[in-house]
């Protein structure tokens, strides 16, 4: 199994562009969730999927939306982005909505 | 609001060294408390508490939670420079399916 996979590792935006964030797992897991993580704080929840069309939002939503039309696939799009977005961003699944399992990350820069 | 705070943010210690971590929470309708690693990528999970006074225990590493104090600690025993991490505190609710993260404990071991 690849576990959780996330697309692509790295990527600097300019103000205004925009970009989808990939997120594929391989364990069949129901519970799916996007985090950002700033420098010396902990991780925030964007949005998250409890199944396949089932999507809301989480602590810090604004400027990004979600969409899962598969169990295995759960993609972030930003619209327009601004330098508010710069930051890390991790995908997690889950098999009880329990523990997570987190994949490598996107290092997202916004100039 | 739900919370969780770690203690200390920051430590430094010697190889063979003990450390204990703490975290405390405060989350109406507690579900579980769960611990990371998380070394320049992704966090990585280490255990998952639900009941009061069991020790979960991995090699050096082990958790213990205190249900009625709102209280969890993570021991590592003997440390090596590759604990050098920040480990990560979340709470997890009934009502909810985020986990609250602390900000981490950054730990540091020396040779």
């Amino acid at each position: 199994n690849a576990g959780v996979t996330q697309t692509p590792k790295f990527r600097i935006l300019k103000i205004g562009q925009s970009m989808t964030l990939q997120c594929t797992q391989d364990m069949n897991h129901n519970y799916m969730y996007w985090y950002r993580q700033d420098p010396g704080m902990g991780l925030k929840l964007i949005y998250y999927s409890v199944g396949a069309g089932i999507t809301d939002k989480g602590e810090v939503p604004n400027g990004y939306n979600v969409s899962r039309s598969t169990t295995e696939d759960f993609p972030l799009r930003l619209e327009l982005a601004a330098p508010s977005q710069t930051s890390v961003y991790f995908c997690a699944s889950s098999p009880t909505g329990n523990e997570q399992f987190f994949g490598p990350g996107t290092r997202l820069t916004v100039l | 609001e739900d919370k969780v705070v770690q203690s200390p943010l920051s430590l430094v210690v010697h190889e063979g060294d003990t450390v204990t971590l703490n975290c405390s929470y405060e989350v109406t309708n507690f579900r579980s408390l769960l611990w990371y690693k998380q070394e320049k990528k992704a966090p990585t999970f280490l255990f998952m508490l639900t009941s009061s006074g069991i020790e979960k225990k991995s090699g050096r590493l082990s958790s213990i939670l205190d249900k009625k104090e709102l209280f969890s600690i993570l021991n590592i025993t003997a440390t090596q420079t590759g604990d050098s991490a920040v480990y990560l505190c979340a709470g997890t609710v009934y009502s909810g399916y985020a986990l609250n993260f602390g900000k981490g404990t950054s730990l540091l071991v020396t040779p």
